[in-house]
Order: structure tokens, then sequence, then C-alpha cells
């Protein structure tokens, strides 16, 4: 069974600069699992921040980047704000219909 | 702006069923997949089911399949969860998310969720 790796948690300071992956437990991501990436805050609807590995979803700012980085996708968040505390979850797409989501970090800023 | 409004959600017995509905507005329904995503009490996404904008595609995970019918009517702009043979551990917020298909693959809206309970 394929699992999708996120770290649990990760914390930034104010203005900073962080990366949180998303990787698979057996192989590397690569664009053809159609990364995408998903931030939650506590009690709320999930809100989609990227897809198709680095395109921003409307609205979001472009201080939110995606990428490949090495065997993993990667989500960048430059100049953290306080606001950016919250959940992040990336989903894979793994074909035949099936996206699988990895366990989410948990993203600190202060 | 896009619009998805979950209802049914509420507390059902181990064994039981229970079906979940989302009214979609403001898209062409039929153009657009459609998912279901749950989240237990203090734990991340799963996805759960995706069906294909004209619902002769479906999709399961492996922890529901069988057990769990998505569907849709689209002349009502409806997506449907019929959930059957109900575990406690489907204990969850059920969201229902417009979902990209093709060359892309991602779920672009969400609902606010419902709330299924299964417990005694």
């Amino acid at each position: 069974q394929t699992v999708v790796t996120q770290e649990p948690s990760f914390s930034v300071s104010p203005g900073g600069t962080v990366t949180l992956t998303c990787g698979l437990s057996s192989g590397s991501v690569s664009t053809s699992y159609y990364p995408s990436w998903y931030q939650q805050t506590p009690g709320q609807a999930p809100r989609t921040l990227i897809y198709s590995t680095n395109t921003r979803s409307s609205g979001v700012p472009d201080r939110f980047s995606g990428s490949i980085l090495g065997n993993k996708a990667a989500l960048t968040i430059t100049g953290a704000q306080t606001d950016d505390e919250s959940h992040y979850y990336c989903v894979l797409y793994m074909g035949s219909g099936i996206s699988v989501f990895g366990g989410g970090t948990k993203l600190t800023v202060l | 702006e896009v619009q998805l409004l979950e209802s049914g959600g509420g507390l059902v017995q181990p064994g039981g069923s229970l079906r979940v509905s989302c009214v979609a507005s403001a898209f062409t329904f039929s153009t657009y997949g459609m998912s279901w995503v749950r989240q237990a009490p203090g734990k991340g996404l799963e996805w759960v089911s995706s069906i294909s904008g004209s619902g002769g595609s479906t999709y399961y995970a492996d922890s529901v399949k069988g057990r769990f019918t998505i569907s849709r009517d689209n002349s009502k702009n409806t997506l449907y969860l019929q959930m059957n043979s109900l575990r406690a551990e489907d204990t969850a917020v059920y969201y229902c998310a417009k979902y990209k298909f093709s060359a892309a693959y991602y779920f672009d809206y969400w609902g606010q969720g419902t709330l299924v309970t299964v417990s005694s």
C-alpha cells in the first residue's frame, strides 16, 4: 500500500522561508503524480493552494510556490506570515481515479 | 462564486446506513468531476470517492469499497454518498469537493462539510 509522507510538524519565524515536502514510501514523486497542496485551519474547510506541481490556485499569494525537489514534491512559503499557521496537506494522483493524501504538516509561525 | 453545500450528516448506529448530499451552484455541474473527502476527529484528510461529470465512472478508496456508493443527479446539481454497513471508524466530517480530472487531478473547491457520527 502506497503511503504519502509529510513532515508531521515544522516551525518558521515570521518573514522566514520554509519548505514542506511530500514523498512516497516507495519511489520518487514526479510531475506525473500531479502533486497538489491544501491549507486547512482548525474548524475550517481545506483551501486549495497549488495544483499540477506548481500552479497556484486563484487568489493564492505568490509567496506560496510548488516544485519538485529531488524525489519529493515541495511547497515553499517565502516571507511567512502569522496567518500561514495551519495544517498543510499534499495529494498525489496514483492513476485509475485514485488520490492519496499525505498525513499533513502542522506549520507553526513564531 | 462556486458554492458546495453538504447536508444529511448525523448520528447512526454501527451497521446502519446514511446518505449525505451536496448541492452545487455557480458552475456547470454536469461537466465537472466531484469527490468526497473525509476527516476523522483530530485526524488528517482522507480521499473517499470520486465520480466523473456524467456519472459513468466512479472510484473508491479501499477503506470504503463495497460499502459506499457515490452518485450524482445532474438535473438537480446534487452529489450523493450512500454509506452502508457503517463502522465507528467512518466517523468524520465529510467534505464535498469539485474535482478536476484530466491533466490536473485536484480538488479546486470545497464545501464546509457535514459530520457523520457512527456510535451506539
